[in-house]
């Protein structure tokens, strides 16, 4: 079955950059959109971005200034780098597929908490 | 940026009672509207797409309804499972994509 897993480090310190990777399995990674989401502890959700096959991205308007997403197509994965983190950058990051003619998230990674910190 | 509003932020009912969540946003969102389910410590989940389809596997209980601005999830009857907190989300201006503020379901 189609399944996402996040990894990369779990702390990071202030103005440093947060590197994230999701791979990808048991779907054609051509055929989607791949977004990045994040849930800081107890509070909702917000979307940072997408990333396609070809390097086309999008970003949240709030976000855009720090935020880099990149795909691997012979690794099935994508990543996320966000720059000068903050406390404010503390979150579980999820990856999802995206499915953008149905404007919809429909298969989620477990998610991977990050916390800034020095 | 559209704002999406649910209400209320907590319900409290007992397993087989009707579950009513209302979501609503400042602009028309026409039907590009989805509800996500999130229980304690997992990823969230797609119940509902198109403000009315139901994602795959969803059991039938789950309905959603609405368009334009305001939006409702239904659960019929509740069942323990389903106690957990609620998002919706729209992405009318494709990429850009908001989400409310969700509505926790807790047991009565």
């Amino acid at each position: 079955q189609v399944q996402l897993l996040e990894s990369g480090p779990g702390l990071v310190k202030p103005s440093e950059t947060l590197s994230l990777t999701c791979t990808v399995s048991g779907v054609s990674f051509n055929s989607y959109y791949w977004s990045w989401i994040r849930q800081p502890p107890g509070k909702g959700l917000e979307w940072i971005g997408y990333v396609y096959k070809n390097g086309d991205t999008s970003y949240s308007p709030s976000l855009e200034s720090r935020v880099t997403l990149s795909a691997d197509t012979s690794k099935n994965q994508f990543s996320l780098n966000l720059t000068s983190v903050t406390p404010a950058d503390t979150a579980v990051y999820y990856c999802a597929r995206d499915r953008a003619l149905r404007a919809d998230f429909d298969i989620w990674g477990q998610g991977i908490m990050v916390t800034v910190s020095s | 940026e559209i704002v999406l509003t649910q209400s209320p932020a907590t319900l409290s009912l007992s397993p087989g009672e009707r579950a009513t969540l209302s979501c609503r946003a400042s602009q028309s969102v026409y039907n590009y509207l989805s509800w996500y389910q999130q229980r304690p410590g997992q990823a969230p989940r797609l119940l509902i797409y198109g403000a009315s389809n139901r994602a795959t596997g969803v059991p039938a209980r789950f309905s959603g309804s609405g368009s334009g601005t305001d939006f409702t999830l239904t659960i019929s009857s509740l069942e323990p499972e389903d106690f957990a907190v609620y998002y919706c989300q729209q992405r009318s201006n494709w990429p850009l994509c908001s989400f409310g503020q969700g509505t926790k379901l807790e047991i009565k």
